[in-house]
């Protein structure tokens, strides 16, 4: 298996253009989270998908961003519009069945 | 809110050394885990347990869960060893990770 797919790997943006980052979860997995990382807080869970539903977006920072898995394969996080502290890395992960959790690679954020 | 807190932050140690890093946490958790994280890379997860111990390789890792405390340890460390290693617990009824701040570990040839 190919592993947790994040794309892009790095983006940089200008403040108030949107953003999205896109994740492949592991086949088969039915949990997806997406965590966000940064020096000051370390990492943070923003939001997390059981079998594509949203359980527990209590981390979401703020309405600009928002999160969907619109089916078992693929989710997307998406700022709008976004602002230089949103600048961090963001790693999605999946497991199954609430065993081992396997991060992607990350994708480094810089908005300007 | 679980307060999850490692020790040392920064470790510093000679290749062959052997290597613990701490963990400890203030409420009752379903599962800890301990990841490695490579500087620029990704996060993978080493262990996950919920009680007594698991040995991958050089790596084992501990938990009492009765104390809080759980412990990861290196032998005979290599400087490919070198990383940021992380201790997240999972609270009961959901499946949300409490991170502690990472150990920095340091092997020298």
């Amino acid at each position: 298996d190919a592993g947790v797919i994040q794309s892009p790997r790095h983006e940089v943006t200008e403040m108030g253009q949107e953003v999205t980052l896109r994740c492949k979860p592991i086949s088969g997995h039915d949990y997806l989270f997406w965590y966000r990382q940064t020096m000051m807080r370390g990492l943070e869970l923003l939001i997390y998908f059981n079998n594509n539903v949203p359980i527990d977006d209590s981390g979401m920072p703020e309405d600009r961003f928002s999160a969907k898995m619109p089916n078992a394969s693929f989710s997307t996080l998406k700022i709008q519009p976004s602002e230089p502290r949103d600048s961090a890395v963001y790693f999605c992960a999946s497991s199954f069945s609430r065993n081992t959790i396997y991060f992607g690679e990350g994708s480094w954020l810089t908005v300007v | 809110k679980n307060e999850v807190e490692q020790s040392p932050q920064n470790l510093t140690a000679q290749e062959g050394e052997f290597i613990t890093i701490n963990c400890s946490y203030s409420v009752g958790i379903s599962a800890l885990h301990w990841l490695q994280q490579h500087p620029g890379g990704g996060i993978v997860s080493l262990f996950m347990l919920s009680s007594g111990k698991k040995k991958h390789g050089r790596l084992i890792a501990t938990i009492n869960i009765q104390e809080k405390h759980s412990s990861l340890h290196i032998t005979a460390s290599h400087p490919r060893d070198s990383a940021v290693y992380i201790c997240a617990v999972k609270n009961f009824g959901n499946e949300k990770l409490t991170f502690g701040t990472g150990t920095r570990l340091t092997i020298i040839p």
